[in-house]
């Protein structure tokens, strides 16, 4: 668990404005994951890289970005096109496919 | 693509009860299931997982049982405690339709265990 960090924890922004959400592992992970969690909603996953340089889209993944240029980071953005951007953003990463993942404590955005 | 099914959506419990929650799923080369413990405000955290090679798995007053012909597989928590009382997720990774063994969670289960 401590190998996955999130920041900040909470994160508050008005509508309009771009947001990056961080996200740093070292647990050596190939893989990393961004979910979002809305009330009675479980997780939704938003944006997945298996290795470094490459990621792919999720169920979710109008309005947001991600960059992965370094095996431990993987930032997420929050753009203004995403319509209802108020919610907790969680990261995880796992050995590789299909495997076990760890997760970060997540970061709680609110737009106003 | 992979749709797990979580039931019930709360479930509450007299302390020293037993829990037990269910998760259907409908991708047929799933062969990892995970569930994790969320307290509010908190990560999810992994507390048992079973794959498909294996019919059932238990630790202390946790297991999991896994029926691949049915596509189901349950959380059974005996002697619950008070400290038991948090959200539980179940999921199952889903390899069809372009996926590459990613987790797909159900919506969750609130678990309230009364003194």
């Amino acid at each position: 668990d401590g190998g996955i960090t999130q920041s900040p924890k909470y994160l508050f922004r008005k509508e309009g404005q771009n947001v990056t959400l961080s996200c740093e592992q070292n647990l050596n992970h190939d893989a990393m994951y961004w979910y979002r969690q809305d009330p009675g909603q479980g997780l939704r996953l938003i944006y997945y890289s298996q290795i470094v340089n490459d990621f792919q889209k999720g169920d979710i993944a109008e309005g947001y970005s991600v960059s992965r240029e370094k095996k431990e980071s993987f930032p997420l953005t929050v753009t203004s096109a995403q319509k209802n951007p108020t919610a907790f953003y969680l990261c995880a990463s796992s050995m590789g496919q299909g495997a076990m993942q760890y997760f970060g404590p997540g970061t709680r955005l609110t737009v106003t | 693509g992979e749709n797990v099914e979580q039931h019930p959506s709360t479930l509450s419990v007299q302390e020293g009860d037993s829990a037990v929650i269910k998760c259907t799923y409908s991708d047929s080369a799933s062969n990892y299931f995970p569930w994790y413990k969320q307290e509010l405000g908190k990560r999810p955290q992994l507390i048992i997982d079973i794959r498909s090679n294996v019919g059932e798995k238990k630790d202390q007053r946790i297991a999991v049982t896994l029926n691949k012909t049915a596509k189901h597989f349950s959380l059974h928590i005996t002697e619950t405690q008070p400290e038991d009382s948090a959200v539980y997720f179940c999921a199952a990774n889903e390899w069809g339709g372009g996926s590459q063994g990613n987790l797909i969670f159900g919506k969750g289960t609130k678990l309230s265990v009364k003194p």
